[in-house]
């Protein structure tokens, strides 16, 4: 069975530092996705990464996978409150028929 | 392009009532969907998938006779709780796939409030 590990599960740090969110996986996978949730509200696409070595920015966030290490990372930017979100990576093994969600991180950046 | 919805965003209803939640894609045809529960707090569960025109195939644990799906069209399927109890209370997402597209689009979720 796939599981999908994150690590931290809370995070709570300051305005302006820098921090990094892991997700490791237990299978062979080379696309995995990591999406913002705000309360009550559904997932936001943030970052599709597709093959071994994918590195994407945008803004303050840049995700990275390892498929060898099979591992993703999410690292924050001198964060700003805005990004206080909880955060999941999601693990697809079978090209958008099966996504499997980690537990998610939820991320408080306090002013 | 890639947009789902759901409908209603919020429903309450009382215990032992069924509720129905449509998901739709609106700009592409959904060969299949996806419907997730979300639990407070907790991260999203798949509960069943289904194509188009088939019998939904739902995970370990979820009871098909209390949640119906149907997926009759390519840009709707429906999801229906029978005899709702409180323990079902819940955020219910839904995601779509394309025949071309090899990912999955979400919808804006639903909540289910049972008194």
């Amino acid at each position: 069975e796939l599981k999908v590990e994150q690590n931290p599960l809370f995070l709570s740090m300051q305005e302006g530092k820098n921090y990094t969110i892991y997700c490791n996986y237990s299978t062979t996978s080379d696309r995995l996705y990591w999406y913002r949730q705000d309360p009550g509200k559904s997932l936001e696409s943030l970052f599709v990464l597709l093959s071994n070595g994918a590195v994407k920015q945008e803004g303050r966030l840049m995700a990275s996978l390892d498929t060898k290490a099979r591992l993703s990372t999410l690292h924050i930017t001198a964060a700003v409150h805005d990004l206080s979100a909880t955060y999941f990576c999601a693990v697809d093994i079978s090209r958008g028929q099966n996504f499997v969600f980690g537990p998610g991180t939820r991320l408080s950046v306090l002013p | 392009g890639a947009v789902v919805s759901q409908h209603p965003s919020r429903v309450i209803c009382k215990s032992g009532t069924s509720v129905k939640i449509e998901c739709r894609s609106l700009d592409f045809q959904a060969t299949t969907m996806f419907w997730y529960r979300q639990f407070p707090k907790q991260s999203l569960m798949l509960m069943a998938t289904s194509n188009e025109g088939s019998k939904a195939t739902y995970e370990q644990g979820v009871e098909k006779d209390k949640f119906l799906i149907n997926h009759a069209s390519l840009t709707l399927s429906t999801l229906t709780v029978t005899s709702a109890h409180p323990e079902d209370s819940s955020f219910y997402i839904c995601s779509a796939t394309g025949s071309t597209a090899d990912t999955q689009y979400f919808g804006p979720g639903t909540r289910l409030t049972v008194l």
